[in-house]
């Protein structure tokens, strides 16, 4: 069966370290990956895109990795402070032209003062 | 607008009534999607524009469900005779075009009594 698998416990972290959180997928080939973060009663902010021919993406303190070998994606987030707290999602994009996103079910991020 | 407009933000509404949910996408976005959220669940796809043209509608559970964009700007998602299985999020994104990120509105919660 298709899956995409976020883990679904809260990641707790010490401000100053690095976050890393993890987006495995089974049985799709996505054309590219995103990563949107999503607060409490808001929607999804979109923050980087890779595609399926690029292994890794930087945007300021963000980092994102696509190994379609493994069909996995890392998003690493450095010097966390507690405003990056929230939900990380990850979504491939599928379908003809790879237009239809299919979303994890996000990872929570809590970054400690 | 400078983002994606939903409105109403909340509708409830009494079982086998019908509701209409409206997205205002950015300016010049060509691509417009609707989305499904359940609590603590990521956005599930429900159907897509390019312009006025419906190019996808699988995620569309039952034919109850159905989405116009008549001008290729405002669109309207339409639950006929509503379930409280209906009941969720619906969010609807826009972007500038196929394999581009996305921007989502706040969502309309909706709920079925």
């Amino acid at each position: 069966s298709q899956k995409i698998e976020q883990n679904s416990e809260a990641l707790n972290i010490q401000e100053g370290k690095t976050a890393t959180l993890t987006c495995n997928y089974t049985n799709y080939s996505p054309a590219y990956l995103q990563w949107y973060r999503q607060d409490p009663g808001r929607g999804p902010v979109f923050l980087l895109l890779i595609r399926e021919n690029e292994k890794e993406k930087r945007k300021e303190r963000l980092k994102v990795t696509f190994d379609t070998t493994l069909k996995q994606s890392l998003f690493h987030i450095t010097a966390s402070q507690p405003a990056d707290s929230a939900t990380y999602l990850c979504a491939l994009g599928l379908g003809n032209a790879g237009n239809m996103l299919t979303f994890g079910g996000g990872t929570r991020l809590m970054v400690k003062p | 607008g400078a983002g994606v407009s939903q409105s109403p933000r909340y509708k409830v509404t009494k079982r086998g009534q019908d509701v209409a949910l409206r997205c205002d996408p950015i300016s010049g976005h060509v691509s417009l999607y609707w989305y499904r959220q359940a609590l603590g669940q990521g956005p599930e796809f429900l159907t897509y524009f390019n312009y006025e043209a419906q190019q996808d509608k699988s995620g569309l559970p039952n034919d109850r469900f159905s989405a116009e964009r008549p001008e290729g700007s405002i669109s309207t998602l339409t639950i006929q005779r509503t379930e409280q299985r209906d009941s969720a999020m619906y969010r609807c994104a826009s972007s500038l075009g196929s394999n581009q990120p996305q921007h989502f509105g706040d969502g309309t919660r909706l709920s079925i009594l």
